[in-house]
């Protein structure tokens, strides 16, 4: 059973990274032809995919968040993370993780609340 | 960025009623390679999203089938015949022709 579990700090200040990290298990993120990806959810229901890293280690960003976006990964833990960087109040959003592949977003983490507060 | 504009923004309906939900791209969805990445989720309150329809038409395992997406080009529909009472929350669709992925802003289904 795939499963993706989201964590992260819940609370961040303005201006400070905020760093979040999906554990998957159940299915292996170097499996070919797999995507794990990065969407976060706004309050008021607006949803943005923020970017992806594949099977492979190849990255793409959502262009948007380009200059401050970074995805990692670490194959022995089967996690991938989530860093975005110099964050405002408008960065406040759930984040979730999700596989894509022929069928897409086909499984989603539960979801982690972060709030970017002083 | 392609805009998906999705209405109505909110839907009453009552149980057993059929309902449709219409996307409307802001350019073709049709890739090159023939497919068309036009996909269909719903997020029930307090859960993560979920995927119902993808490609369009194709029925995501597990998804009833009183479920039903139709389109092309630019004009998707999302039908649900028959709403039950699990169906209600917000639908969204999305699309994966042109990068970055993009998400209509939903359609709030809500029970009259």
């Amino acid at each position: 059973q795939v499963n993706l579990q989201e964590s992260g700090p819940g609370i961040v200040k303005p201006s400070q990274p905020l760093s979040v990290t999906c554990s998957v298990t159940g299915y292996s993120i170097t499996t070919s032809y797999y995507y794990w990806n990065w969407i976060r959810k706004f309050p008021g229901n607006k949803l943005e995919w923020m970017g992806y890293i594949s099977y492979d280690g190849s990255i793409y960003y959502n262009p948007s968040l380009k200059s401050r976006i970074s995805i990692t990964r670490d194959t022995s833990k089967n996690q991938f993370f989530l860093q975005l960087n110099t964050v405002t109040t408008e960065d406040t959003a759930v984040y979730y993780c999700a596989r894509h592949s022929r069928v897409p977003f086909d499984y989603w983490g539960q979801g982690v609340m972060v709030t970017v507060s002083s | 960025d392609v805009v998906l504009t999705q209405t109505p923004p909110t839907l009453s309906a009552t149980i057993g009623q059929s309902v449709s939900i219409s996307c409307r791209s802001s350019q073709s969805l049709l890739h090159s390679n023939g497919n068309t990445y036009l996909h269909w989720l719903l997020q029930r309150p307090g859960q993560s999203p979920q995927l119902l329809i993808y490609l369009v038409s194709r029925l995501e395992s597990g998804v009833p089938n009183r479920f039903s997406g139709s389109g092309s080009g630019t004009d998707f529909t999302l039908k649900i015949s028959g709403v039950e009472a699990e169906d209600l929350g917000v639908y969204y669709c999305v699309q994966g022709t042109h990068a970055p992925y993009t998400f209509g802003a939903g359609t709030k289904l809500e029970l009259k």
